[in-house]
């Protein structure tokens, strides 16, 4: 089973850069990167995901070590609306289940 | 984006009572949904998959006959609680899948049982 590592919580400014870093150095060939966040008493919410290639969309910018055994998620101008667990995962086997490890709790703040 | 709404977002019952949560899929096609259940200040756990027009696959140590499953259309899958105890109170989520194995959330059920 893949599995991912983050830091527990991270703090930034708001209008800053925040940058989630996430270890799955078990990662196999054919498994994606996906990114979702949880605010606080709602349902986590799809933010990105990627193979090899970085990747970017309206929400962040996904980038992932040449030896994908690492990424880091980059949402370039913070808000406080961004306050949410982020979670980092790959997919299980191939029946898409998705198992929640314990994520970055991020913090932006005034 | 795809949209999965959940209902009903809050529900208060009686001990022994049995309570059922809602997952629709409102724009796609769902033959797979999922779901978690979430204690306070902890992650998501992951409780069964929901197959449409099969039996769901139920996690390790969770009950299949505590927590009912029924996934009878390609946009509905319902997870009926049977005889609710104050320990099965919990935010209840569940989730659809859609293209490339991105999952949609519903906003979650937050299951009171006094």
């Amino acid at each position: 089973d893949a599995k991912t590592t983050q830091p527990t919580s991270m703090d930034c400014a708001e209008g800053r850069a925040a940058n989630l870093p996430c270890n799955h150095s078990t990662i196999s060939g054919n498994e994606y990167v996906y990114w979702y966040r949880q605010i606080h008493s709602q349902g986590p919410q799809y933010i990105i995901h990627g193979l090899k290639n970085n990747e970017t969309n309206e929400m962040a910018s996904l980038i992932i070590t040449e030896d994908r055994k690492s990424s880091t998620l980059i949402l370039p101008h913070a808000t406080l609306r961004d306050t949410a667990v982020y979670y980092c995962m790959m997919i299980y086997n191939q029946g898409g289940k998705l198992i929640f490890g314990q994520g970055t709790e991020l913090s932006v703040k005034p | 984006g795809a949209v999965v709404s959940q209902h009903p977002s809050w529900v208060i019952c009686k001990s022994g009572t049995s309570v059922k949560i809602e997952c629709r899929s409102l724009d796609f096609q769902a033959t797979t949904m999922f779901w978690y259940r979430q204690f306070p200040k902890q992650s998501l756990m992951l409780m069964a998959t929901s197959n449409e027009g099969s039996k769901a696959t139920y996690e390790q140590g969770v009950e299949k006959d505590k927590f009912l499953i029924n996934h009878a259309s390609l946009t509905l899958s319902t997870l009926t609680v049977t005889s609710a105890h104050p320990e099965d109170s919990s935010f209840y989520i569940c989730s659809a899948g859609g293209q490339i194995n991105i999952q949609y959330f519903g906003a979650g059920t937050r299951l009171s049982v006094l």
